[in-house]
């Protein structure tokens, strides 16, 4: 167990629709990145949040937003869902302390799945 | 931008034999870490192995240890006494600003 969490676990949802996943980093982590893996593209970096602000920003298509609230936790919004964006979508977390890029740890992943 | 390739789509291994699994990266950077991470049928992300760049000793833990050549930028893996356990995909991944994994390489571990 990482100490990092994710929900829900599974979604399943239409297209054109909304979604939100949620994570909670590790204790005493101030980062969390967001990634997406898909069969065909591998594991590829979404976004990432320190204390609440972006940090750093990868391939992150402009429906998708992310943010991260005062105790840490953070939300990916996902919209107008197409079928492309079905997915496992890690949450991960590190601490960042002192702009040391420390190791980051995983979550257990939200499957989506768009029909 | 940075890089990371797994030239070995798919690796097979008898169990309590050794295996390596091959990684190299391109960069212009000086500073940056490496990472293995293992990915199970349970589709977790779980950290094998992490090598710091300036760090000219190669990492190790337990039956895991890396082959570090920074000059030639290969960062490779090495299972020792293989188990079933380590039936996986691997993923190789470089860190600056931000992490990029390789494609993976499937880990089959033969009884």
């Amino acid at each position: 167990d990482s100490g990092v969490t994710q929900t829900p676990k599974h979604l399943i949802t239409a297209t054109g629709q909304r979604v939100t996943l949620r994570c909670s980093p590790r204790s005493g982590d101030l980062s969390v990145y967001w990634y997406q893996q898909s069969l065909d593209q591998g594991l590829q970096f979404l976004i990432q949040y320190y204390n609440g602000e972006e940090r750093a920003k990868g391939n992150i298509l402009e429906r998708f937003s992310a943010q991260q609230f005062p105790d840490l936790h953070s939300e990916l919004n996902l919209s107008s869902l197409e079928l492309g964006d079905s997915a496992l979508y890690f949450c991960a977390s590190s601490t960042e302390n002192s702009g040391r890029r420390e190791t980051q740890y995983f979550g257990p992943g939200t499957r989506l799945l768009v029909l | 931008a940075q890089t990371v390739t797994q030239s070995q789509p798919e690796m097979s291994v008898q169990e309590a034999e050794t295996v390596t699994l091959s990684c190299t990266y391109d960069t212009s950077e000086s500073d940056y870490y490496l990472f293995w991470y293992k990915q199970p049928p349970s589709r977790q992300m779980i950290l094998v192995i992490r090598q710091e760049a300036y760090k000219q000793q190669n990492a190790t833990e337990n039956r895991f240890s890396v082959n570090f050549q920074k000059a030639a930028k290969s960062f490779s893996l090495k299972i020792s006494d293989s188990q079933l356990g380590d039936a996986a995909m691997y993923f190789c991944a470089y860190r600056s600003a931000v992490m990029r994994f390789g494609a993976g390489t499937r880990l089959t571990v033969k009884p």
